[in-house]
């Protein structure tokens, strides 16, 4: 299995570009999501997703929007980048009932 | 709401030393605990995780920790560390069905010296 993929690994972005941010897993799990992490605030939840055609707004979701049309993916979409969106993006997995979750390897996005 | 506490944000252990740091949550039942480790660059990986039933949990790596109910804490040991430890550790907290969210703290970045 690879477990959790992400793409890309790096991004550099002007102000007022969109973007999408890639996941995916092959491990069938039901939930994913997506949480940024910035120095000093630990890791925050943007969005979530309990399974295909389902997903809900975690704790900073303004000015990201998701879906989820397969089990296996979870693109992250920034719609009109702001310099406040630049972070390390990480994308989560996990069986739904059993709370571990399995991450990628991040994607580092700068907004100039 | 949940929520995770990690009152140091950076702590320093000479090479061998013995390691605690601190995890204090709020959560309305009983929690699921977890630890992670962040190396400079990478992503997070899981280094133990408390569901039920002992309180003392090993890891990897040589980690334990120890659920505390009536503390509400759940603190990372290690007895000797090593030059490899430097990472940075996250604690969170999360529910089971129906509670899908997992919390973190704000980290502890660990440096290790000669």
């Amino acid at each position: 299995n690879a477990g959790v993929t992400q793409t890309p690994k790096f991004q550099v972005l002007k102000t007022g570009q969109s973007m999408t941010l890639q996941c995916a897993q092959d491990m069938n799990h039901e939930y994913m999501s997506w949480y940024r992490q910035d120095p000093g605030m630990g890791l925050r939840l943007i969005h979530y997703s309990v399974g295909a055609g389902i997903t809900d707004q975690g704790e900073v979701p303004n000015g990201y929007n998701v879906s989820r049309s397969t089990t296996e993916d979870f693109p992250l979409r920034l719609l009109s980048a702001a310099p406040s969106q630049t972070s390390v993006y990480f994308c989560a997995s996990r069986r739904t009932g059993l709370p571990e979750q399995f991450f990628g390897p991040g994607t580092r996005l700068t907004v100039l | 709401a949940q929520s995770v506490t990690q009152p140091d944000i950076h702590i320093t252990v000479s090479e061998g030393a013995s390691l605690e740091l601190r995890c204090n949550y709020s959560y309305g039942a009983t929690p699921y605990l977890f630890w992670y480790v962040q190396s400079p660059g990478q992503g997070l990986q899981l280094l133990l995780k408390y569901f039920s039933g002992d309180t003392l949990v090993q890891g990897i790596k040589g980690f334990e920790a120890e659920f505390k109910r009536s503390q509400s804490s759940f603190n990372l040991r290690k007895p000797s560390v090593h030059w490899s430890d430097a990472a940075e550790y996250f604690c969170a907290v999360g529910g089971g069905f129906g509670n899908e969210k997992l919390t973190f703290g704000t980290g502890t970045r660990l440096t290790i010296i000669p």
